[in-house]
């Protein structure tokens, strides 16, 4: 049973830099995983921030930043604002055409 | 612009079926693969199913195989989400979101653009 896994909550002050990660209980999330990471406040749909690893999306601001750390895939915000305070998710690529999100981050800014 | 829009939720029994919709404006419809996704109150999302741009080939979440039909009529540009078999578990808000290619590969599997979502309700 594959799970992806990711920091329930977390915690950055404004203008600080915070990372989030995005793992699998079975092994090391590589590129060929083809992390995605997802924003998405309570109520609304979610918004693309990077695919592919760290390719940011249209109109996201270079503030946010994928890569791989380790074994986790990762998505860093430098400087974070106040309306970043939101759920973040990351999405993995399985294999055989099936993607898993992981449980998702609840970042609060304060 | 690239507008999704989903129709279909509402409330229906254990055992029953109900069939989402998702209509969509703004692009070539059969030029992009479509995904549903799901959100259960206060949870987190759930990747639920994918199809191909020509609708010839489908993939499943294990939580919904068998039970779940995903379909589209590019002539209507609309996405379709047959479910049967409803469970209270099924209970969640359904997006349906388009993913950048008509091809179902790892590096196209992300979204740029979602719908609003609609509410299924699993309850007797």
């Amino acid at each position: 049973q594959t799970v992806v896994t990711q920091e329930p909550a977390l915690s950055v002050s404004p203008g600080e830099t915070v990372t989030l990660t995005c793992g699998l209980n079975s092994g090391s999330v590589s590129t060929t995983y083809y992390p995605n990471w997802y924003q998405q406040t309570p109520g609304q749909a979610p918004r693309t921030l990077i695919y592919n690893t760290d390719i940011r999306s249209s109109g996201v601001p270079d503030r946010f930043s994928g890569s791989i750390l380790g074994n986790k895939a990762a998505l860093t915000i430098t400087g974070a604002q106040a309306d970043d305070e939101s759920n973040y998710y990351c999405l993995l690529y399985i294999d055989s055409g099936i993607w898993m999100f992981g449980g998702g981050t609840k970042l609060t800014v304060l | 612009e690239v507008q999704l829009s989903e129709s279909g939720g509402g409330l229906v029994q254990p055992g029953g079926s109900l069939r989402l919709s998702c209509a969509a404006s703004g692009l070539t419809f059969d030029s992009y693969s479509m995904t549903w996704v799901r959100q259960a109150p206060g949870k987190g999302l759930e990747w639920v199913s994918i199809i191909s741009g020509s609708g010839g080939t489908s993939y499943y979440a294990d939580s919904v195989k068998g039970r779940f039909t995903i379909s589209r009529d590019n002539l209507r540009s609309t996405l379709y989400l047959q479910m049967n078999g409803l469970r209270a578990e099924d209970t969640a808000v359904y997006f349906c979101a388009k993913n950048p290619s008509p091809r179902i590969v790892g590096r196209l599997g992300y979204h740029d653009y979602w719908g609003q979502g609609t509410l299924v309700t699993v309850s007797s």
